[in-house]
């Protein structure tokens, strides 16, 4: 199984450019989220997901859109990307509501917006 | 806001050494679990510890919870190399979202 897959693995954006992130997971998981990671700080939680079809904002959703079409899918959207979005972004997938089965995470996109 | 945060931010020892880091929360939680992540890669489930739950064991990982002081601690036995990552602890809040929070992790560095 591969678990859960992030495309693309980096990628260099302009002030005012955007893009998508894909989030991909094989494991018939309920439960996704983005997260991102600025350099000493812990993880954000931007967007997440409780199944198909759903979405809920979480703790910095600004400028940010998420979409769940197919169940082992969650896209990530930049609508206007500006250098504050710049960081790491770590998509994870859960069986169980809240990860109490512990998040499976992918290994992560870095996104630079210059 | 984080819920969690982790202490010390850095801990550098020598392999075979233990290691110990902390992590301190605000509101009462439903589980605590711990995570490592080591450099450009996603994070790893270590652990889940229940509030009803004062130790867990797995390998040589032991984790104590103590929820009249708010606070978790994270044991590694007999530190690896391999062992050298980014620890970090996630909590959820009582009456929230079941959502973890993660702390800003402590860095840990294990000398051969």
């Amino acid at each position: 199984n591969a678990g859960v897959t992030q495309t693309p693995k980096f990628r260099v954006l302009k002030t005012g450019q955007s893009m998508t992130l894909l989030c991909a997971q094989d494991m018939n998981h309920e439960y996704m989220y983005w997260y991102r990671q600025d350099p000493g700080m812990g993880l954000r939680l931007i967007h997440y997901s409780v199944g198909e079809g759903t979405t809920a904002k979480g703790e910095v959703p600004d400028g940010y859109n998420v979409s769940r079409l197919k169940k082992q899918n969650f896209l990530l959207g930049l609508e206007s990307a500006a250098p504050s979005q710049t960081s790491v972004y770590f998509c994870a997938s859960s069986f169980l509501s809240g990860g109490v089965d512990g998040y499976t995470f992918g290994s992560g996109t870095r996104l630079t917006v210059v | 806001s984080q819920q969690g945060e982790e202490d010390p931010q850095a801990l550098s020892i020598q392999g075979g050494e233990n290691a110990t880091m902390n992590c301190s929360y605000k509101t009462s939680i439903n589980n605590l679990q711990w995570y490592r992540q080591n450099s450009g890669r996603g994070l790893v489930h270590l652990i889940l510890i229940r509030s009803n739950e004062r130790e867990k064991h797995s390998g040589r990982l032991r984790v104590t919870l103590d929820t009249s002081k708010k606070s978790s601690s994270l044991l590694i036995t007999a530190s690896r190399a391999a062992d050298t990552a980014s620890y970090f602890c996630a909590t959820d809040a009582r009456g929230g979202s079941y959502i973890p929070t993660f702390g800003r992790g402590t860095s840990l560095i294990v000398h051969p």
